[in-house]
């Protein structure tokens, strides 16, 4: 059953620490995207990666990072810098031939 | 800066009543629309995409249109039922890759009984 699989489902984390959101997918898509959601608003995109060893900043990259080592890995790393880092993580894939596929979400909360 | 606003944020409707949402995007260049569904505290599942030239297309109960002129989208459920409760998500896109994609806020539709 192909699909995208985020770990873990729920994160806390004090402030000040670094934490990795996983995503995996076995749909052999080229491209993966991490969205951000917060109540209200439209997702927005945090960085996105179209093939293995090469990622782009999206429109809220600060406080990010990422690694594309391997075609159907994508994890994502909030940083102490990242202001507010509580929200719902949304990992995505798509490939010319299929739109965007995405995982079920990671709800981080720092305190 | 491309936007997409939908309408209503939310709604309350009665179980096998039909339902209508709006979407308004200033997104440009076009390439094409997508209706997206996502269930409390899971990720989006997509229900339609369409490109300039489809004015209607359908999936199931859903049915989308498209007035790519008036840069108007609407999203139709026909006799709705408890599973349709969701957030429906109206995304646009200015370019073939999905790296150029503007996201609306959302309409959340809740069925009930």
């Amino acid at each position: 059953d192909g699909g995208i699989t985020q770990s873990p489902k729920y994160l806390f984390r004090k402030e000040g620490q670094n934490v990795t959101l996983s995503c995996e997918q076995n749909l052999n898509h080229d491209a993966m995207y991490w969205y951000r959601q917060d109540p209200g608003q439209g997702l927005r995109l945090i960085y996105y990666s179209q093939i293995v060893n090469d990622f782009q900043k999206g429109d809220i990259a600060e406080g990010y990072s990422v690694s594309r080592e391997k075609k159907e890995s994508f994890p994502l790393t909030v940083t102490s810098a990242q202001k507010n880092p509580t929200a719902f993580y949304l990992c995505a894939s798509s490939s010319f031939s299929s739109p965007l596929h995405f995982g079920n979400g990671t709800r981080l909360t720092v305190t | 800066k491309n936007q997409v606003e939908q309408s209503p944020q939310s709604l309350i409707i009665l179980e096998g009543k039909n339902c209508t949402l709006q979407c308004n995007y200033t997104v440009s260049p076009f390439s094409n629309l997508r209706w997206y569904k996502q269930d409390t505290g899971r990720g989006p599942v997509s229900l339609t995409i369409m490109t300039f030239s489809e004015n209607t297309k359908s999936n199931g109960r859903y049915t989308a249109t498209l007035d790519a002129d008036t840069k108007q989208s609407s999203l139709h459920i026909t006799a709705s039922q408890l599973s349709d409760s969701a957030s429906y998500i109206c995304v646009v896109s200015a370019h073939q890759g999905d790296y150029k994609l503007s996201f609306g806020a959302g309409t959340t539709v809740t069925v009930r009984a």
